[in-house]
């Protein structure tokens, strides 16, 4: 199985500032016959189920702020919250599916400082 | 609105059975694929079965394989988990999702506790 290793655990970012969460897969999630990576980001807010929020590594769901983007490539991806608001408090999830099975990343809890 | 909703979990002892259901508005159910994905504290969320459209083919991680069931009832817009030869780590929240590798719609899960 791919694995799908998160960092940091968690981070304290003052409201209006960039928040980075990091995610490393053990292999290329890039298929290459339609140049599409297979790599989700999602967002978990306390009680709630996973929100999808970003797919093939860089498309915004439907209805996500601009500040949510995600970037990279390969092996290395990052989630950016460019100015961080407190509705953004949550647990948030790498996801790849390249690899049958579909597997997560351990998480990465974003609290205010 | 978009509505999933899970039933059916509870307490059961290890060797047993349960059966969950989730029922699913708001979209065209018929033409998506669905899943039962499982969220614990300590193994985080981890993907457990999908199923096609039209019910005709199902996937499954391994170590629910030969234990668990998915199926779907497209009338009632509605997919069920069978779970048998529970064990104690298959307690977890199960959520129901649509969609197969990804998902986009999520109910609030149902919890499954296997302790005797």
């Amino acid at each position: 199985d791919i694995v799908m290793t998160q960092s940091p655990n968690s981070l304290a970012v003052s409201l209006g500032e960039r928040a980075t969460i990091k995610c490393k897969s053990s292999q290329s999630v890039l298929y290459s016959p339609n140049n599409q990576t297979y790599l989700n980001w999602y967002q978990q807010k306390p009680g709630q189920p996973p929100k999808l929020l970003i797919y093939r590594a860089f498309t915004r769901e439907s209805g996500v702020p601009a500040r949510f983007s995600g970037s990279g490539s390969g092996t290395d991806f990052t989630l950016t919250i460019s100015s961080l608001q407190a509705e953004d408090v949550a647990v948030y999830y790498c996801q790849q599916y390249y690899g049958i099975p579909p597997t997560f990343g351990g998480g990465t809890k974003v609290e205010i400082k | 609105e978009v509505q999933l909703v899970e039933s059916g979990g509870g307490l059961v002892q290890p060797g047993g059975s349960l059966r969950l259901t989730c029922v699913v508005s708001g979209f065209p159910f018929s033409g998506y694929y669905m899943s039962w994905v499982r969220q614990t504290p300590e193994k985080g969320l981890e993907w457990v079965a999908n199923i096609k459209p039209d019910g005709n083919e199902q996937k499954y991680v391994d170590s629910v394989k030969g234990r668990f069931t998915i199926s779907r009832d497209n009338a009632r817009s509605s997919i069920y988990l069978q779970m048998n030869s529970l064990r104690g780590e298959d307690t977890a929240l199960y959520y129901c999702a649509s969609g197969r590798w990804m998902w986009d719609n999520w109910g609030r899960g149902t919890l499954v506790t296997v302790s005797s």
